[in-house]
């Protein structure tokens, strides 16, 4: 898999949009663009993922560049829930993978007042 | 509401011990997966299920065994506890397939102290 490379952490005003980036410059054709996030003392929740087009569900979009070297969570309107640290990951689909996700370090994201 | 629980939240252990996690999941999924979680270091994946009966070695699976004999229950088993396998062990699930192989669902958790 393709690693990722993501700014230790980041502040964010309650209400404003929070742009989380994250570079994976060697980032393969097959391989797709996830993005999960950890609340302290929970496990990791899936957020979105994405190919190369750009994607939004009800948590998040998500912009992917034309080169597909990076791309940037968007978080719309920031809330203090969700302070978290936030894991950009890049995995194959199906086949012998089985679904098998490498975690880096991520990205803590703290919301403010 | 789906869901994937963890038989303890806190797991205090002797060295030496032999250890049983539990995970169950109630959503049918045929992926179950055991990661460790430590400053520092992130989530490292111990071991893979993708079907019963069925194990994968992830990225640390030594120290560590597992067992599948149902659909919705994984165990991830220390065989002799050490102190450096105090951390918090998390499981997950997911659906075989294109579509949804790598959208895990977690459980809250397991904190475990080996003394």
């Amino acid at each position: 898999d393709a690693k990722t490379t993501q700014p230790t952490s980041m502040d964010c005003a309650e209400g404003r949009a929070a742009n989380l980036p994250c570079n994976h410059s060697t980032i393969s054709g097959n391989e797709y663009v996830y993005w999960y996030r950890q609340i302290h003392s929970q496990g990791p929740q899936y957020i979105i993922h994405g190919l190369k087009n750009n994607e939004t569900n009800e948590m998040a979009s998500l912009i992917i560049t034309e080169d597909r070297k990076s791309s940037t969570l968007i978080l719309p309107h920031a809330t203090l829930r969700d302070t978290a640290v936030y894991y950009c990951i890049v995995s194959i689909r199906g086949g012998t993978s089985y679904g098998k996700l490498t975690f880096g370090q991520g990205t803590i994201l703290t919301v403010h007042p | 509401d789906v869901k994937v629980t963890q038989s303890s939240r806190y797991l205090v252990k002797r060295t030496g011990e032999k250890v049983f996690l539990e995970c169950v999941q109630d959503m049918d999924h045929e992926n179950m997966f055991w990661y460790r979680q430590d400053p520092g270091l992130g989530l490292r994946l111990i071991y893979f299920s993708y079907d019963v009966k069925m194990k994968e070695k992830g990225d640390i699976p030594e120290g560590y065994s597992v067992s599948r004999e149902k659909k919705e229950r994984f165990s991830l088993i220390l065989e002799s506890a050490s102190t450096n396998q105090t951390s918090m062990y998390l499981c997950a699930s997911s659906l075989p397939g294109l579509a949804t192989d790598n959208e895990q669902f977690f459980g809250p958790g397991t904190r475990l102290t080996v003394l």
